[in-house]
């Protein structure tokens, strides 16, 4: 099976660079995806890393290591706004799941 | 496009109870997916459906079931409830169920109260 673990809490300074990780042990994944969610609302989809590598998509980029089982979301520019629960999620190959982390509350003072 | 809607979106039940809950994916999608959702354990998967069949399912007991219509809607249903049933619950909605793209459209949930 899989166990996704990222940090519970992040806090960072509003216009600054914040990088949440997430480190997974599987026997076989599609990819790495990324959601956001505010408070009191529905997770969206961030990003999806299928290869190894950095995907960029405008102040959010997100990274794959397969080699070395991790992956990361990273944060420019932080805004108020960006205030929210982060989850990262693989897809298991095989029965084709989606499993998801336990989530990174992000903090962001001004 | 309408995005993923939710029936009801609060509801408060006694234990001992049973609820439905309900999910309209998005127009042309046909996986829908429920996920269980508490403070610090994240989103635990139940179970996903892809053109009325049982695809895939979660590790939790048999008085958790679902099921999914000839339009792509699905329902889920809770029986003999618990304190620990009360959580909030979403349904996510793909095309093929996000093996291709990794991206699954959440409804807003459906929020159970069990006292």
């Amino acid at each position: 099976g899989q166990s996704l673990e990222q940090p519970s809490e992040v806090t960072a300074v509003e216009g600054a660079i914040v990088q949440i990780n997430c480190t997974y042990q599987t026997s076989g994944f599609y990819g790495l995806s990324w959601y956001q969610q505010h408070d009191g609302g529905a997770p969206t989809f961030l990003s999806y890393n299928a290869l190894d590598g950095l995907e960029e998509t405008g102040r959010f980029s997100s990274f794959l290591s397969r080699s070395d089982s991790y992956g990361y979301l990273l944060l420019q520019e932080l805004q108020m706004k960006d205030s929210a629960s982060y989850f990262c999620a693989v897809i298991e190959v095989g029965d084709d799941k989606i499993i998801f982390g336990k989530g990174t509350r992000l903090h962001i003072l001004p | 496009k309408a995005g993923v809607t939710q029936t009801p979106r609060y509801l408060i039940k006694t234990r001992g109870q049973q609820v439905t809950l309900s999910c309209s994916p998005i127009s042309g999608h046909r996986s829908v997916s429920w996920y269980q959702q508490t403070p610090g354990q994240g989103l635990q998967f139940l179970f996903e459906y892809f053109s009325e069949t049982q695809r895939n399912k979660g590790n939790f007991p048999g008085r958790f079931s679902g099921r999914q219509f000839s339009n792509s809607r699905s329902e889920m249903n809770v029986s003999t409830l618990e304190l620990g049933d009360s959580a909030l619950y979403l349904c996510a909605s793909s095309e093929t169920g996000g093996v291709n793209t990794g991206e699954l459209f959440f409804g807003e949930g459906s929020r159970l109260t069990v006292l």
